[in-house]
């Protein structure tokens, strides 16, 4: 099955200061890939839609420049919690879309990063 | 607006039973639905996919109903086992995925 890394899975950080969350797609190449915040006993709610080589779409209330997001590759995308504050604190989830026979595209979850902010 | 629900937070079921899990939808006519599973401090894995113009889909012991005119799809995990005790989250599928809050499913022994 497809494999996608996501890393750090756990960070702590002192607030004002800023985080990067990496997501690999490892054994496929993948065009799309989206960023995820989850809060506990909550669903996911879709930040942003990152497309290789392209700027990423932001989900309305999701800041862009807060949160940096490049995806410099087909394998590649980051996400940077920029100047942290404790309200940023939440479950981060990456995805890698893949497409399956029949043309179907199925979203590959990375394990998440739980990011605390003191 | 779009709404995903769950039909329970959470589902005790014993083990060795079926359990059954509701995902009803409104304001929405998905070409498809998805199933995901996840468990604590993890990411969702991703379980079935099925097509509006499909009635049922299995894959081993799971079963996924989808029914269009209700806008509802259901989840069973027959024989169920301590393994499966995860939380559940159907998905929605157009331009984006949009998650349900997700059931939180505990097998008991």
């Amino acid at each position: 099955g497809a494999v996608v890394s996501q890393h750090p899975s756990w960070v702590i950080c002192k607030s004002g200061t800023s985080v990067k969350i990496e997501c690999r797609s490892l054994d496929f190449q993948a065009t799309t890939m989206f960023w995820y915040r989850q809060f506990p006993k909550q669903s996911l709610m879709l930040m942003a839609t990152s497309n290789e080589g392209s700027k990423a779409t932001y989900e309305q209330g999701v800041e862009k420049d807060k949160f940096l997001i490049n995806h410099a590759s087909l394998t590649l995308s980051t996400l940077t919690v920029t100047s942290a504050h404790p309200e940023d604190s939440s479950f981060y989830i990456c995805s890698a879309t893949r497409r399956l026979a029949g043309g179907r595209d199925i979203q590959y979850f990375g394990a998440g990063t739980r990011l605390s902010v003191l | 607006s779009q709404k995903i629900e769950q039909n329970s937070e959470a589902l005790n079921i014993q083990e060795g039973k079926t359990a059954t899990l509701t995902c009803n939808y409104t304001n929405y006519s998905p070409a498809y639905l998805q199933w995901y599973r996840q468990d604590p401090g993890r990411g969702p894995v991703f379980l079935l996919l099925i097509r509006e113009n499909e009635k049922e889909k299995r894959k081993e012991r799971l079963k996924v109903t989808f029914d269009t005119t209700l806008k509802q799809s259901l989840f069973h995990i027959t024989a169920s086992q301590p393994a499966d005790s995860a939380t559940y989250l159907c998905a929605l599928d157009g331009e984006k995925l949009t998650f349900g809050t997700g059931t939180r499913l505990t097998i008991i022994p």
